[in-house]
């Protein structure tokens, strides 16, 4: 089976650094993306680990450990506009994207 | 770019009628992915196509969903007879070869 963890719920402060977390089990894996979703709205692309270590896109970072199972996401000067949900995503082979559970991110003053 | 479009955003049905739900890709895209989003189980996918052809549809839940693509614009997503279990958000989402996935913005089907 496929499975991708990640923190259900995490807070923060606005202009902190968070690091949101997923490990993962699939049967296959051919990288690590990011996305975003606002409340009621459609998930959008952040990033993504085809490779192992860091790549970085503005305020955010992603990680990937492949012997580990393992990638974050960090979101460094944290803004208001922040708050929404964040999913991990194993592309598993023949074009599929599956999806962790996701972590709502509260971004308070 | 009109991004993927979907249609409607919002249905509300009783159970046992059918459900059409409609998605335009982004033109040039020739991958395309129907999803659903559920408290519970977060997003599954249902079916992908690639050039019209349908590809995977093992996460299709049973035989009272089908999903076709007639041609390179244009999606269906057809449940007959729905029932209140199949409520929830369902998206449309389509990319090229690059890993991007790019979502519409869902149709929240609501089954009483």
């Amino acid at each position: 089976g496929q499975s991708l963890e990640q923190p259900s719920e995490v807070t923060a402060v606005e202009g902190a650094i968070v690091q949101i977390n997923c490990t993962y089990q699939t049967s296959g894996f051919y990288g690590l993306s990011w996305y975003q979703q606002h409340d009621g709205g459609a998930p959008t692309f952040l990033s993504y680990n085809g490779l192992d270590g860091l790549e970085e896109t503005g305020r955010f970072s992603s990680f990937l450990s492949r012997s580990d199972s393992y990638g974050y996401l960090l979101l460094q000067e944290l803004q208001m506009k922040d708050s929404a949900s964040y999913f991990c995503a194993v592309n598993t082979g023949f074009q599929k994207l599956v999806f962790g559970t996701g972590t709502r991110l509260l971004v308070s003053p | 770019d009109a991004g993927v479009i979907q249609s409607p955003r919002h249905e509300v049905t009783e159970m046992g009628q059918e459900v059409t739900l409609r998605c335009k890709p982004i033109s040039g895209h020739d991958y395309l992915f129907w999803y659903r989003q559920t408290m519970m189980r977060g997003l599954e996918l249902l079916i992908y196509f690639n050039n019209n052809v349908p590809i995977d549809d093992s996460g299709m839940p049973e035989d009272r969903f089908s999903a076709k693509m007639p041609n390179a614009s244009f999606s269906t997503l057809k449940i007959q007879p729905s029932e209140p279990r199949d409520s929830a958000v369902y998206f449309c989402a389509s990319r090229t070869a690059d890993i991007t996935l790019h979502f519409g913005n869902g149709t929240r089907l609501t089954v009483t």
